[in-house]
Parts: C-alpha cells; sequence; structure tokens
C-alpha cells in the first residue's frame, strides 16, 4: 500500500514552454502533497505544500507565479513549470501525507526535467 | 522545524551491522523521527518512524534515548543493495502541516 506514481517519469522541453507535472496517489487519499526539486548530488529542497481544494504554500525563493501547482482531488496534485528555462532543469519529486500517527509521507518515483 | 545532523558518509561491508546516528537537538514534544533511503535517479523510500525508545520493522531498527536529541538508524547485514543516501528527517506532529526537511543525509557505501 501507500503508492505514489507521477507522470511522465521524464520529459525533455524547450525553452519558453510549460510542462505539467503529476502526482497521484494510487492507494490512498491525500488531503496535503508536497512538492521538492533535487539537483546533482544534493538533497531534496521543499518547493510547496499542496492542500486539496486552497491555494498552495510555497517555501521562501520558489516563484508561486512559474511553479503552478493544483491538488484539484484528494488523489492528484500537479505542478506546472511555466516558460521553462535551462535552470529549471532538475529531478521533481513529490511526496503524499498518510494521515494518522505519525503522518508518513510517502514520495514518487520523481520526473526529471530537461530543459533544452 | 528542528534541524538534524548526520555523517555526510560511511563506508560498511557486505555483512555488517552499520548503525547511522543522527542528532536533533531541537526537537519538539510533537515532533516524530522518520528515516529514508534514496537510490540515485528515484525519490525516497520511507524506511522507519519513531517517536521513543525503539521501533523495528523487517529492514531496520530505529533506536531513540529517552531526551530524543537523537537516534539510531541500524541496518543488519547489509548488502551491495543498501548503497544509497539514508535521510533523517524531524517533522511536525498532527497539529500542522507535517512539512519535511531534508538535511544533506548520510551516503553509505557498501562494499563487497
Amino acid at each position: 500500500g501507500a503508492v505514489v506514481s507521477q507522470h511522465p517519469s521524464w520529459v525533455i522541453c524547450k525553452s519558453g514552454t510549460s510542462v505539467k507535472i503529476e502526482c497521484r496517489s494510487l492507494d490512498f487519499q491525500a488531503t496535503t502533497m508536497f512538492w521538492y526539486r533535487q539537483f546533482p548530488k544534493q538533497s531534496l529542497m521543499l518547493m510547496a505544500t499542496s492542500n486539496e481544494g486552497s491555494k498552495a504554500t510555497y517555501e521562501q525563493g520558489v516563484e508561486k507565479d512559474k511553479f503552478l501547482i493544483n491538488h484539484a482531488s484528494l488523489t492528484l496534485s500537479t505542478l506546472t513549470v511555466t516558460s521553462a528555462h535551462p535552470e529549471d532543469s532538475s529531478f521533481y519529486i513529490c511526496s503524499a501525507r498518510l494521515e494518522g500517527w505519525g503522518y508518513e509521507q510517502y514520495f514518487g518515483p520523481g520526473t526529471r526535467l530537461t530543459v533544452t | 522545524l528542528a534541524k538534524t545532523t548526520q555523517p555526510i558518509s560511511m563506508d560498511s561491508y557486505e555483512g555488517q551491522e552499520v548503525n547511522i546516528t543522527c542528532s536533533h537537538n531541537n526537537i519538539a514534544t510533537n515532533d516524530y523521527i522518520t528515516w529514508y533511503q534514496q537510490f540515485p535517479s528515484q525519490g525516497p523510500r520511507f524506511i522507519i518512524q519513531g517517536y521513543k525508545t525503539k521501533v523495528t520493522n523487517e529492514v531496520a531498527s530505529l533506536f531513540i534515548p529517552a531526551d530524543r536529541k537523537s537516534s539510531t538508524l541500524s541496518l543488519p547485514r547489509v548488502s551491495l543493495s543498501d548503497t544509497a543516501v539514508y535521510y533523517c528527517l524531524v517533522g511536525e506532529g498532527s497539529s500542522n502541516t507535517g512539512k519535511l526537511i531534508f538535511g544533506q543525509g548520510t551516503t553509505l557505501q557498501v562494499k563487497p
């Protein structure tokens, strides 16, 4: 149980275009999901908290107009990278929070974004 | 959020027990401790979580002293496939967002 999927697993796009990444909790409902980015040989950096039915909460320094987050249902959150640039190339990972004691988080497999 | 400190890297050999200690001096009363494993180009995988004393599951044990200012992840009889980055995180309890802030993690290298 507690499986989180992401789609696509990798994507290549041209500079200036937008890319949407989906995060799904497959066997549980998640009112809260999180989005991270990870550069090579670095740790995960929390970008934002996605709350079902409300606006996302962004971490300091993360541009909310560039990284659009929508959490339209209890099993789906999307991250749209708008007007992507090469510096946005990274590994994007989502997680979903399993509610209960400890509120364990389960992570998706990640999406590799390359902007050319 | 409580900050965690763990060794940047560790080496071990196949079949040995590995203990990775994490310091979290500013842990709050309602914080729990969670360990994740990450392989290259994959999302982190939940290993174990605890609040106090000892927790054991099929892959690891987690030891937490009474003051909860540190914790130790114990991996019994490691194999080459346990080579990965291990993250210790201290998360907020049920009252709020549950944000997890990742530190640098411990890169474990298991040698044959």
